[in-house]
């Protein structure tokens, strides 16, 4: 089993679909991350967890919600997107969200997300 | 704010020549330094890291110094192979911790 694996790897889907995206994490840490990557841009950081509690929201729109049932697994809902969401879209995670004592995330293969 | 800039890609190099990759940071505090690589179809993987200045980071060839007088962290390696063909992001943390800032990433071929 690698560190941390993402489902599905590519997706495409219309402005009217619902869809999920997950990602599991099998090194014990605690916190976990959403991240955006899109081209020629900084990866965005969309949310954080710790413990399963949401301690990051970077102002990211609603049409993407997220869910964290444990601290091994993390889910991103998609619903009514646009084509500007169109992205690869990054699970990581680390040991703790105090990442300037560890200083080391750990990244799945992504999701490519294409939206009609 | 913390921010960073590194030099836009894409690069190409033949095997065995000297690479940099210029990143230079912006940060209220005084942050951690590393180098991400990212190869083709995987995510995003610590290739080295430098937690204070002076410090130099190093992994598989590759170097970079954390410089607070020049605010920067480039990154080199002296003789680059076709396996070293992936996309570099240099990034910080700051003390507060709970975050990264990411640079846009640089795209390096090694052409045999």
């Amino acid at each position: 089993e690698t560190g941390v694996t993402q489902t599905p790897r590519h997706l495409v889907m219309g402005m009217t679909n619902k869809k999920s995206l997950k990602c599991e994490q099998h090194l014990g840490h605690n916190a976990m991350y959403w991240y955006k990557q899109s081209a020629k841009k900084p990866l965005e950081l969309m949310f954080v967890y710790s413990l399963e509690e949401r301690v990051e929201n970077n102002s990211v729109p609603s049409r993407f919600s997220p869910e964290c049932p444990n601290s091994s697994h993390l889910f991103l809902h998609l619903h009514t997107l646009q084509p500007e969401d169109s992205a690869l879209y990054l699970c990581a995670s680390s040991q703790d969200a105090a990442l300037s004592l560890t200083g080391e995330l750990f990244f799945g293969e992504g999701s490519r997300l294409t939206v009609l | 704010g913390n921010s960073v800039t590194q030099m836009e890609g894409p690069v190409t190099l033949s095997e065995e020549a000297f690479l940099t990759i210029n990143c230079t940071y912006t940060a209220t505090g005084y942050p951690s330094l590393f180098w991400y690589v990212q190869y083709p179809g995987e995510g995003l993987q610590l290739l080295l890291k430098a937690t204070k200045a002076d410090d130099k980071g190093s992994n598989k060839g590759f170097e970079a110094t954390y410089r607070k007088e020049t605010t920067s962290f480039h990154l080199e390696k002296g003789s680059v192979q076709v396996s070293d063909s992936a996309v570099y992001f240099c990034a910080l943390s700051d003390r507060a911790g709970n975050q990264f800032y990411f640079g846009t990433g640089t795209s390096l071929t090694v052409i045999p």
